[in-house]
């Protein structure tokens, strides 16, 4: 079965680095997703995607992250200058479109951890 | 920002008994309701989405109802087995790009 896959798994980035988290989504989607959950809370929306550009964002997704899908395959979220209250874990989902609502299907998560 | 309380927090079950936790979540502006069930250190897989009032969903063992106009969902697990311990989650969210507004979860436990 065709699944949404994330590198690397975990990512180790000193205080104001710029870091790139990767997402490579299932093939023929075309919504696609960034949340990430904070140790210990509720897994939060951060941005979507269609039709190469931002669709929707939340409060989280401030200057310091965007998003990006550089070629047919790969969905990136960059974090400029990142602090230590970005620790966290990063899903990536895609969605597929279709008559009637359709799931997100995620991937395994990258666990970023700022130093 | 939608409030979306799952209860309970946390539950532990014998192995072969059936149990339910609920999701509430604003009725207004309801579109779709999604449960997810996770297991650690994997992805969340999607188990139902639910768009009608009075909508029941079935996968094997496990069901889920809907009931848009008081803003709740319930899912059942019949003969819980151990490889159904993992967190529940579910998530009301629109249709498009929308984003998903998740619970905290129910942590399940069943014990052998």
């Amino acid at each position: 079965e065709p699944e949404v896959t994330q590198t690397p798994s975990h990512q180790v980035t000193q205080m104001g680095q710029e870091v790139i988290l990767r997402c490579v989504p299932i093939s023929n989607h075309l919504y696609f997703y960034w949340y990430r959950q904070i140790l210990g809370q509720k897994v939060e929306f951060l941005v979507s995607f269609y039709n190469n550009e931002i669709s929707e964002k939340s409060e989280i997704f401030d200057d310091q992250f965007s998003v990006e899908r550089p070629d047919g395959s790969n969905f990136t979220l960059k974090i400029r200058s990142t602090k230590l209250e970005d620790s966290a874990m990063y899903f990536c989902a895609s969605r597929d479109t279709g008559g009637d609502v359709q799931p997100q299907h995620f991937g395994d998560g990258t666990r970023l951890s700022i130093l | 920002i939608l409030n979306v309380e799952q209860s309970p927090q946390s539950l532990h079950v014998q192995e072969g008994d059936s149990t339910n936790f609920t999701c509430s979540f604003p009725s207004s502006n309801f579109y779709a309701l999604h449960w997810y069930r996770w297991e650690t250190a994997k992805s969340p897989e999607a188990l139902f989405v639910m768009t009608l009032n009075g909508d029941e969903k079935k996968k094997g063992r496990i069901s889920a109802t809907l009931n848009t106009k008081e803003g709740y969902s319930y899912l059942y697990i019949k003969g819980s087995q151990p490889e159904d311990s993992a967190t529940y989650l579910c998530a009301p969210g629109g249709g498009g790009a929308d984003g998903l507004t998740f619970g905290k979860g129910t942590h399940l436990i069943i014990q052998p």
